[in-house]
C-alpha cells in the first residue's frame, strides 16, 4: 500500500516569503501526485497534478511542484506567497491505474501574515 | 472543472439515531464515488469506494453494517451512519472522478460536519 508523508504540520510566513512544503511518498510502482489545497470553509480544490512528462508541474495561483522520482518527492513550491494563500495543503498519490483511490497527507496548514 | 455537491454541510444528532449523507455529481456521471473521514488535524482516510449499481467496497477496519452506502445512480451515493455515537464526530467527504479518464482529478464535495451528542 502506499503511504504520503508531508514534513510540515503548521508553516507561518509573511506575504512574500518563498514556500515549500515538503511531500514524500512509498510505492512500489508508477505513481500519480497531487497537491490539492483547502481553503477556510471550501471544498478540496486541485493545485496541480503530475502523470507523466516533464517533472516540474506548473499549477494554478502561481504553484509550481517538482517530482524527483529518485527521491520519492513532490514538493510544492511558489517564490512569492500572498495572504490568500492561507489555507490547508494536502500532498496526494494514487497508483498509475484506472480509478484508483488517492491516498493523502495529513496536511500542512500555512498561515500567511499581511 | 466538475462538481461535487454534498448534504447536509453539518448535523447534529443524538446517540442511537441514524444519519444519512447524499452526494451528487452535478454535471458528470460517476461510477465510482469514494467516501472519506477526516479526524482533527489528520488526513483524509478512506472509508469506501462507492459503485454504481452494486455493493461498495470498504478499507480495512469500516465497519459495513455502521456506515451503510448506497449508490442507487449515477450522480448520487449516499452515506448512512446508523446508530451514531459521540465517536463517529467526524469529517466526512466525499469525492468522484469523471468516469472514461483515470488519469484525472478527483473532485471533492464541501464535507459534512457530523457532530454526535
Amino acid at each position: 500500500a502506499q503511504s504520503v508523508s508531508q514534513h510540515n504540520h503548521h508553516v507561518i510566513l509573511s506575504e512574500a516569503a518563498s514556500l515549500e512544503l515538503g511531500c514524500n511518498y512509498s510505492y512500489g510502482g508508477t505513481v500519480n501526485l497531487f497537491w490539492y489545497v483547502q481553503y477556510p470553509g471550501q471544498h478540496l480544490q486541485l493545485l496541480l497534478k503530475y502523470f507523466s512528462g516533464d517533472p516540474l508541474v506548473k499549477g494554478i495561483k502561481g504553484f509550481e511542484a517538482e517530482f524527483i522520482k529518485s527521491k520519492f518527492s513532490f514538493n510544492l513550491r511558489k517564490p512569492s506567497v500572498q495572504w490568500s494563500d492561507t489555507a490547508e495543503y494536502f500532498c496526494a498519490v494514487s497508483p498509475d491505474s484506472g480509478y484508483s483511490t488517492l491516498t493523502f497527507g495529513k496536511g500542512t496548514m500555512l498561515l500567511v501574515s499581511p | 472543472g466538475a462538481v461535487v455537491s454534498q448534504h447536509p454541510s453539518w448535523v447534529i444528532c443524538k446517540s442511537g439515531t441514524s444519519v444519512k449523507i447524499e452526494c451528487r455529481s452535478l454535471d458528470f456521471q460517476a461510477t465510482t464515488m469514494f467516501w472519506y473521514r477526516q479526524f482533527p488535524k489528520q488526513s483524509l482516510m478512506l472509508m469506501a469506494t462507492s459503485n454504481e449499481g452494486s455493493k461498495a467496497t470498504y478499507e480495512q477496519g469500516v465497519e459495513k453494517d455502521k456506515f451503510l452506502i448506497n449508490h442507487a445512480s449515477l450522480t448520487l451515493s449516499t452515506l448512512t451512519v446508523t446508530s451514531a455515537h459521540p465517536e463517529d464526530s467526524s469529517f466526512y467527504i466525499c469525492s468522484a472522478r469523471v468516469p472514461g479518464d483515470f488519469a484525472t482529478e478527483a473532485f471533492f464535495g464541501q464535507g459534512t460536519r457530523l457532530t454526535v451528542v
